[in-house]
């Protein structure tokens, strides 16, 4: 299945800055998935990254504070923008390994101060 | 839309003991049901899918679940929990149609030496 390299594996992020994580897939994949995990949470979809489109976000989270680039079908970056200690989380980048499983990266741990 | 629940945030079990971590879902369509574990400061690893065929599914680490149709679960267990296997376990559901995943909200196993 696919292998995900995700980075930075964990930061500590003044208020009021921003944060790009990156996720690199060892293969092709058409769609990437940005999750958030707060804590003492389950994950929640942040939003649908395509190739050659503009994301797709759920509701409740919006292109300005979440801003995506889906260059190429290996590479997606994720930037949490104009953090606040709200945007702790954990947060995850997965794609579709198989025709019916996710493989998820090791995910960022953010603490923002 | 789908929808997983966890009814227990916490299972603790001695080691040694048969271990269950309940998990229930609602879909429209055909259910594509998951387990993935999250270790403390790691990312999601996968653990199981059913698909279709065998409702018992057998997984990494010793771990097995069971689809029950009629009563909409998927079960987790293990027939003799490992201190080693003390971790946050989701159950995730996608239907037949789409792509994203639906998470449950987690339940915390705790093996006791």
């Amino acid at each position: 299945s696919a292998v995900i390299s995700q980075k930075p594996s964990r930061d500590i992020c003044q208020r009021g800055t921003s944060l790009t994580i990156q996720c690199q897939v060892d293969s092709q994949v058409t769609m990437m998935f940005w999750y958030r995990q707060q804590p003492g949470q389950s994950l929640t979809l942040i939003a649908t990254a395509n190739q050659g489109s503009e994301a797709t976000y759920e509701s409740g989270f919006v292109i300005d504070k979440f801003p995506i680039s889906r260059p190429n079908l290996t590479f997606s970056t994720l930037t949490v923008s104009n953090m606040s200690p709200e945007d702790s989380s954990i947060y995850l980048c997965s794609v579709v390994a198989e025709p019916y499983g996710y493989t998820f990266g090791s995910g960022t741990r953010l603490t923002v101060v | 839309a789908q929808s997983v629940a966890q009814p227990e945030d916490q299972v603790n079990v001695a080691e040694g003991n048969p271990l269950t971590v309940k998990c229930t879902y609602s879909v429209s369509g055909n259910p594509y049901l998951f387990w993935y574990v999250q270790y403390p400061n790691r990312g999601l690893q996968f653990l199981l899918k059913y698909i279709t065929g065998d409702n018992l599914v057998k997984g990494s680490y010793g771990f097995e679940a069971e689809f029950n149709k009629s009563q909409t679960s998927f079960h987790l267990k293990k027939p003799s929990a490992l201190v080693s296997d003390s971790a946050l376990y989701f159950c995730a559901v996608r239907d037949s149609e789409g792509q994203n995943f639906v998470f449950g909200p987690g339940t915390r196993l705790s093996v006791l030496p």
